[in-house]
């Protein structure tokens, strides 16, 4: 059965520190790895992969994949209280159809 | 451009009562999907379409109906609301590419309460 796996389930630093996600994955038609970042509401996309060991970057936001080790994480450094939010990793396979993970939730303090 | 819009944003509904929840986008996306999601289980794929008349179900679709037939318009049913239906629904769309995924992109969430 497909499955992904977030670590950890929840994380709570101060502003400033730098921040490790991670993800890992268990699938049979894997095409890509993407993140979203989840405030109140609607997740909004921040990075895809497909590609190992190429390290996408936004900001102080970055992500790269192992596809030997089936896993990703997503770096955050210098970390502000508007990063509190759940991170969301998902694979995709065939057709579109995404498999999320359970989410990280972010807490930073001021 | 609005993007992706569901209606409503909340319902409260008696269990045994039936409801439509709308999805629609403007961005002429092939690909359109509703997704639930409930405390430590992260977003469940309920059912999904490739293009109008085509539809499929996905991870977790008892219970629930969902028809394509224009483009811009995917709506899902509930046929029964069960206690169990109690989540927050999101649709989302995006293009549709052969050998590749593209970015899904979300509506603002529906919280359903089945009592």
């Amino acid at each position: 059965e497909d499955k992904v796996v977030q670590s950890p389930l929840s994380l709570v630093v101060h502003e400033g520190d730098t921040v490790t996600l991670n993800c890992s994955y268990e699938v049979t038609n894997f095409r890509s790895l993407l993140w979203y970042k989840q405030e109140k509401k609607a997740p909004t996309f921040l990075f895809m992969l497909t590609s190992s060991g190429i390290e996408k970057k936004s900001g102080r936001l970055s992500s790269i994949l192992d596809k030997k080790e089936l896993s990703s994480i997503l770096n955050i450094t210098a970390t502000q209280t508007g990063d509190s939010a759940i991170y969301l990793c998902a694979f995709g396979g065939t057709g579109n159809q995404f498999y999320f993970g359970t989410g990280t939730s972010l807490t930073v303090i001021p | 451009n609005a993007g992706v819009t569901q209606t409503p944003k909340f319902q409260v509904l008696k269990t045994g009562q039936s409801m439509t929840l709308q999805c629609a986008q403007d961005m002429n996306h092939e690909y359109m999907s509703w997704y639930r999601q409930d405390p430590g289980m992260g977003l469940r794929l309920i059912h999904y379409s490739v293009g109008a008349g085509i539809t499929d179900q996905g991870e977790v679709p008892n219970g629930y109906n969902v028809s394509r037939s224009t483009t811009e318009d995917f709506p899902l049913r509930l046929l029964s609301a069960a206690p169990s239906q109690t989540s927050v629904y999101f649709c989302a769309s995006s293009y549709l590419r052969v050998f590749m995924n593209t970015e899904a992109f979300f509506g603002q969430g529906t919280r359903l309460t089945v009592v």
